[in-house]
């Protein structure tokens, strides 16, 4: 079955600086959606990838979609402590009508 | 607030036993996902429905068993709990059922089984 893997499933950085998880596919994505979830919290839909090669900014978060569509990756630039939380990535191979999740990458950041 | 509403927030109850979790979707949406996630864990897909039916099945026990009711709100059912049956249950809903929806999850039940 599909698989989804995220990478690193932990990161401590100080305040300022800059974070990158990486979502890797097993199989082409049709899209890819990232969601964030605070601790103690529920996740959260942050946005949605279907072009080969897209790329999205949201304030300090830039999302990429690979070319080949299997992999995506989230950077956060000069990160802030209200950027802590867990990442997840969500793909869609069109072999099934479901997201498969990502393990998700914890991030912690110090202030 | 998503609009998605779980009840109850906390459960906790021994092994052997069997409890019923609910989820209401937000207001017109019309699928609903049930989620487990176990301590420090990824979120693993259950099941799906879609304006009452069944669409899409995940990694769900055979102690386990959902149903979407005529008004959209949705049960979980675990029965035979075990231990590593702990975790924290998210529904989450979507307009249409589709894998590009934006799925907006509820707070979550935290399940404790002692």
């Amino acid at each position: 079955g599909q698989q989804v893997m995220q990478i690193p499933q932990y990161q401590h950085v100080q305040e300022g600086e800059d974070f990158t998880t990486y979502c890797n596919s097993s199989t082409t994505l049709s899209n890819i959606q990232w969601y964030k979830q605070r601790p103690g919290g529920h996740p959260v839909f942050l946005i949605q990838l279907v072009k080969s090669g897209e790329v999205k900014k949201q304030k300090r978060l830039t999302f990429q979609f690979g070319e080949a569509k299997k992999n995506s990756s989230l950077h956060i630039t000069a990160t802030q402590t209200t950027d802590v939380g867990t990442y997840f990535c969500a793909g869609n191979n069109n072999a099934g009508n479901m997201l498969t999740f990502g393990g998700g990458t914890r991030l912690m950041v110090k202030p | 607030d998503s609009g998605v509403t779980q009840t109850p927030k906390h459960l906790i109850t021994a092994t052997g036993q069997r409890v019923t979790l609910r989820c209401s979707p937000r207001s017109g949406d019309l699928s609903v996902y049930w989620y487990q996630q176990s301590l420090d864990q990824g979120l693993q897909f259950l099941i799906q429905y879609y304006n009452g039916e069944e669409r899409a099945k995940g990694n769900i026990l055979e102690r386990f068993s959902a149903q979407q009711f005529p008004d959209l709100h949705s049960e979980l059912n675990l029965s035979s709990l075990e231990l590593g049956d702990s975790a924290l249950y998210f529904c989450a809903s979507t307009l249409g059922g589709g894998p590009t929806d934006t799925q907006y999850f509820g707070p979550g039940t935290r399940l404790t089984v002692l």
